[in-house]
């Protein structure tokens, strides 16, 4: 399968942990978005990677959320302090270089006890 | 603040009918407007899509309708199978400037085709 990748696909957590998620795009796509959806609503944008520099955090991205994509590869977000609030499904996309059209992985459910 | 702002919530459609949904949007610097399909606990994938220079764009039984003027565009599912049922998503975004790449996305449409 070439297509996004995000791991875990689930994660449980309990109030006040750490949590990682990993997102592996696409082959040779250079940008890379993560993504927010809450029940019942669209993916709300977080912040977006264009191969290792992130361009743009979304005011969604509070100090408690960080971003990384170190080699212009795989990206990882990771949350801290986790809220009941932080429940949703996190999704990541990515596209070509030049290109418009944005690809997403089947996300990561994260559950907040 | 609802960047693009989608309805119905939700429609029913017989099999072999139309299904309409609608979207519209204020700012003007958004030139690309994707609409997404996605299923129970799977990701939106990426359907059709359409920038501003054309007024409809057809693939298959999908056709997006865009009016600029009015600032508003539309998907169209032509003979509506029951394996289109699920939450289609409109969105725009910009393809220049400092948000560029950043989509809007609006609140969802659950389409239900009965057999």
């Amino acid at each position: 399968d070439t297509g996004v990748s995000q791991n875990p696909r689930h994660k449980i957590t309990k109030r006040g942990q750490n949590v990682t998620f990993r997102c592996d795009p696409i082959s040779e796509h250079n940008r890379l978005y993560w993504y927010r959806q809450t029940l019942g609503q669209g993916p709300e944008f977080l912040t977006y990677f264009q191969n290792e520099a992130q361009l743009e955090k979304s005011r969604l991205l509070s100090d408690r959320f960080s971003a990384e994509r170190p080699k212009g590869s795989f990206s990882t977000l990771e949350i801290q302090r986790t809220e009941q609030g932080d429940s949703a499904m996190y999704l990541c996309a990515s596209s070509l270089p030049n290109r418009y059209e944005q690809f997403f992985g089947p996300g990561t459910r994260l559950t907040v006890l | 603040q609802q960047q693009v702002k989608q309805s119905p919530q939700s429609l029913i459609v017989q099999k072999g009918g139309i299904s309409i949904i609608n979207c519209a949007y204020e700012n003007t610097a958004f030139d690309y407007f994707p609409w997404y399909q996605q299923f129970p606990g799977k990701g939106p994938a990426l359907l059709i899509a359409i920038r501003p220079d054309v007024s409809e764009k057809k693939e298959g039984r999908f056709t997006i309708s865009f009016n600029k003027s009015a600032k508003q565009f539309s998907l169209h599912i032509m003979d509506s199978q029951p394996g289109d049922s699920a939450t289609y998503f409109c969105a725009a975004g910009p393809l220049r400037g400092s948000t560029l790449g950043r989509l809007y996305f609006g609140r969802g449409t659950q389409l239900t085709v009965w057999p």
